[in-house]
């Protein structure tokens, strides 16, 4: 079974401070993962996926196959990074998503 | 290049009684996924058309249908509906068919079942 799990819920941050989501996977073949945003009043949208191996906005995400994770980080938070994130997981069927991380930041 | 729509974007309806709910992807787009997000679960996968197949289906019951038209536009179906059915759904479209193609979200039809 394909699974994501997001552990937090809500992460609340300084501003300047470095930011890291959490996103674990059960999955036992090759996964594509991705990573969603959802800022306020706007639709969700993607923010990377693991195959571009880029960086979006100042974040990051590595898969990291043997501890099944691919969490994302910003070395730097910014008040406009205040967002609903959602971890997404394709294996052989499509999207799972997790429950999402809603991260804060406080000026 | 305008964005995926939804109509309606809210809907009430009471138990037993059944709803369509309607997608146009981006101009261009002919797959068209839909999800539903509620609280507890958060977002679950219910059906993917592309150029009018369903090539994919969620875990889901036989009271959740859907279609999609030859100018790429889909509808869902609720039948017989529960309390439990009250959720945003969401209708995703992207060029091709399979997740691994970049999808593009509508904002959503709030269906509030009574």
């Amino acid at each position: 079974a394909q699974r994501v799990t997001q552990p937090e819920k809500l992460l609340s941050v300084f501003k300047g401070a470095p930011v890291e989501l959490k996103c674990n996977y059960s999955y036992s073949g090759s996964p594509e993962l991705f990573w969603y945003v959802q800022y306020s009043r706007q639709r969700l949208q993607l923010l990377l996926r693991h195959i571009s191996r880029e960086s979006i906005k100042g974040f990051t995400a590595d898969l990291n196959k043997g501890e099944t994770s691919f969490h994302l980080k910003k070395p730097f938070a910014q008040e406009e990074d205040s967002a609903m994130y959602y971890c997404a997981l394709k294996g052989n069927t499509p999207l799972v998503f997790g429950k999402g991380t809603r991260l804060s930041v406080i000026a | 290049k305008a964005g995926v729509t939804q109509t309606p974007r809210y809907l009430i309806k009471t138990r037993g009684q059944q709803v369509t709910l309607s997608c146009s992807p981006i101009s261009g787009h002919r797959s068209v996924s839909w999800y539903q997000q509620t609280p507890g679960q958060g977002l679950q996968f219910l059906f993917e058309y592309f150029s009018e197949t369903q090539r994919n289906k969620g875990n889901f019951p036989g009271r959740f249908s859907g279609r999609q038209f030859s100018n790429s536009r889909s509808e869902m179906n609720v039948s017989t509906l529960e309390l439990g059915d009250s959720a945003l759904y969401l209708c995703a479209s992207s060029l091709r068919a399979g997740a691994s193609n970049e999808q593009f979200f509508g904002p959503g039809t709030r269906l509030t079942v009574l």
